[in-house]
């Protein structure tokens, strides 16, 4: 069974940094393409970063434009975890941060774990 | 980025009844399109990916058609579990993009 858990959500001021954390389990992780998505209370969907499998190309990152130079996804195979580094947060970063499994279509996804960006 | 337009953002209807959405792309994106249900305080779930592909264990009253710039998820026979919020999503490139939304309300 896919299950994918993240956690590293919380609190944190306008500036500041916060590292989400995304554990799977039940498929084969590092051949995988993985995202990140989010949803501002009350909003709808918004895709936020992507990490290719490896086996396309070794750690090929993408962005939406709104997180562009602030946001880092990466991967670590051995512990079959994705990570989001969020840098220079901002209030309208403040949503559910979800991880998905992506092959194009997401079509696992985990529960989600809440940011806000706040003072 | 491509843009994607889902039509209507509410939709009132009973059990029973059949609906349709639109969703509407910027450019043509092929039949790279999926479409997500949505309930309060839960994540996504697939239901329909490439346009008309069923995800496994999605009943077969929701279907999905088009191509190029313009889909339609159908639902045949309203459920009471079927009251949600759906949204399209484009694949072809990244970054990917969502429709705003439809909730769909009981009438």
């Amino acid at each position: 069974e896919v299950q994918l858990l993240e956690s590293g959500g919380g609190l944190v001021q306008p500036g500041g940094s916060l590292r989400l954390s995304c554990a799977a389990s039940g498929f084969t992780f590092s051949s995988s393409a993985m995202s990140w998505v989010r949803q501002a209370p009350g909003k709808g969907l918004e895709w936020v970063s992507g990490v290719s499998g490896s086996d396309v190309n070794v750690d090929s990152t993408y962005y939406a434009d709104s997180v562009k130079g602030r946001f880092t996804i990466s991967r670590d195979n051995s512990m079959n975890t994705l990570y989001l580094q969020m840098n220079r947060l901002r209030a309208e970063d403040t949503a559910v941060y979800y991880c998905a499994k992506d092959m194009g279509r997401l079509d696992y996804w985990g529960q989600g774990t809440l940011v806000t960006v706040s003072s | 980025d491509i843009q994607m337009t889902q039509s209507p953002s509410t939709l009132s209807a009973s059990v029973g009844d059949r609906v349709t959405i639109t969703c509407r792309a910027s450019q043509t994106i092929s039949s790279w399109l999926a479409w997500y249900q949505q309930k309060p305080g839960k994540a996504p779930k697939l239901l329909i990916y490439k346009a008309s592909t069923l995800e496994s264990g999605v009943p077969s009253r929701f279907s999905g058609s088009g191509s190029g710039t313009e889909f339609t998820l159908t639902i045949s026979s309203l459920q009471p579990d079927d009251f949600a919020t759906y949204y399209c999503q484009q694949y072809t490139t990244y970054s990917y993009t969502f429709g705003q939304g439809t909730k769909l309300e009981i009438k």
